[in-house]
C-alpha cells in the first residue's frame, strides 16, 4: 500500500540552527500539506501546496520558516533558525480529494 | 472559519466496557467530518468519516460515530474497546470547498486490563 514518507523522523538541534525536513506523498497526490502537532494539541495547518504552487500558507511564520515543492512531487519545511518553541512533531499529508493520508511524522527537538 | 472542541482530554476505561469520546463543533457552513487515530510515535490514520447520507457511520474496527446536526456534534462510540484500542483520538472538520482540516485537541484513550 502507498504511504507518505518522511525524514528524519526525529530531529534534535540547537537553537538558531536551521533544520530542514523531507516528505514524499503518495503518488499522483496532487495536493500536499504540513502540519504542525505540539505535544498535548491537534495538528494545525502551516502550508498547503496544489501541485507546486502554494494555496495557503496564512499560519507559517514566514520569518523563519519556508517550505517548497519545486517538480509538484516531493517537498522540503525549512525552519532557520529554529527557537525552543518550534519544538513538536512536523506532519505531511498528500491527498487526492477529501481524504488526507499522513506521514510518520519527525519529532524535532530545539535545545 | 471553523472549530472543533473534544470535551474530554483523557479517557481511562478497562478492557470491553463500552466507551464514548465526545465531538462538537462550530462552523458557518456544511462541513466534512472525521475521527483520526494516532498511535505512539506514528501519523495519524482515518477512522471513519461522514460526508452526507446516514448519520451513523461505522468502521471496520467496530468503531461508530453518529452526525447530529442540531447537537453539532460527532461522538464516536464502541460497544467494547480491546487493549489495542489505546490511542490518541482526534475529531476533525473541513468544508467541502477546500477540504482543509481543523483537529480538536484530542483525546487519549487508554484501555486497562
Amino acid at each position: 500500500e502507498a504511504e507518505v514518507a518522511q525524514s528524519p523522523r526525529y530531529k534534535i538541534t540547537e537553537k538558531s540552527q536551521a533544520v530542514a525536513f523531507w516528505c514524499d506523498p503518495i503518488s499522483g497526490h496532487a495536493t500536499l500539506y504540513w502540519y504542525r502537532q505540539i505535544l498535548g494539541q491537534g495538528p494545525e495547518l502551516l502550508v498547503q501546496f496544489q501541485d507546486e504552487s502554494v494555496v495557503d500558507d496564512s499560519q507559517l511564520p514566514k520569518d523563519r520558516f519556508s517550505a517548497e515543492r519545486l517538480k509538484g512531487v516531493d517537498s522540503t519545511l525549512k525552519i532557520q533558525p529554529a527557537e525552543l518553541g518550534d519544538s513538536a512533531m512536523y506532519l505531511c499529508a498528500s491527498s487526492l480529494d477529501y481524504e488526507q493520508f499522513f506521514g510518520p511524522g519527525t519529532r524535532l527537538t530545539v535545545l | 472559519a471553523q472549530s472543533v472542541t473534544q470535551l474530554d482530554s483523557q479517557v481511562p476505561v478497562f478492557e470491553e466496557a463500552p466507551v464514548e469520546l465526545r465531538c462538537n463543533y462550530s462552523s458557518s457552513v456544511s462541513v466534512y467530518l472525521f475521527w483520526y487515530v494516532q498511535y505512539p510515535n506514528q501519523g495519524l490514520q482515518l477512522l471513519l468519516k461522514y460526508l452526507s447520507g446516514s448519520t451513523l457511520v461505522e468502521s471496520i474496527n467496530g468503531f461508530e460515530a453518529e452526525f447530529n446536526k442540531s447537537q453539532t456534534s460527532f461522538h464516536l462510540r464502541k460497544p467494547s474497546v480491546h487493549i489495542s484500542d489505546t490511542a490518541e483520538y482526534f475529531c476533525a472538520v473541513s468544508p467541502p470547498s477546500n477540504y482543509k482540516l481543523t483537529f480538536g485537541k484530542g483525546t487519549l484513550l487508554t484501555v486497562n486490563p
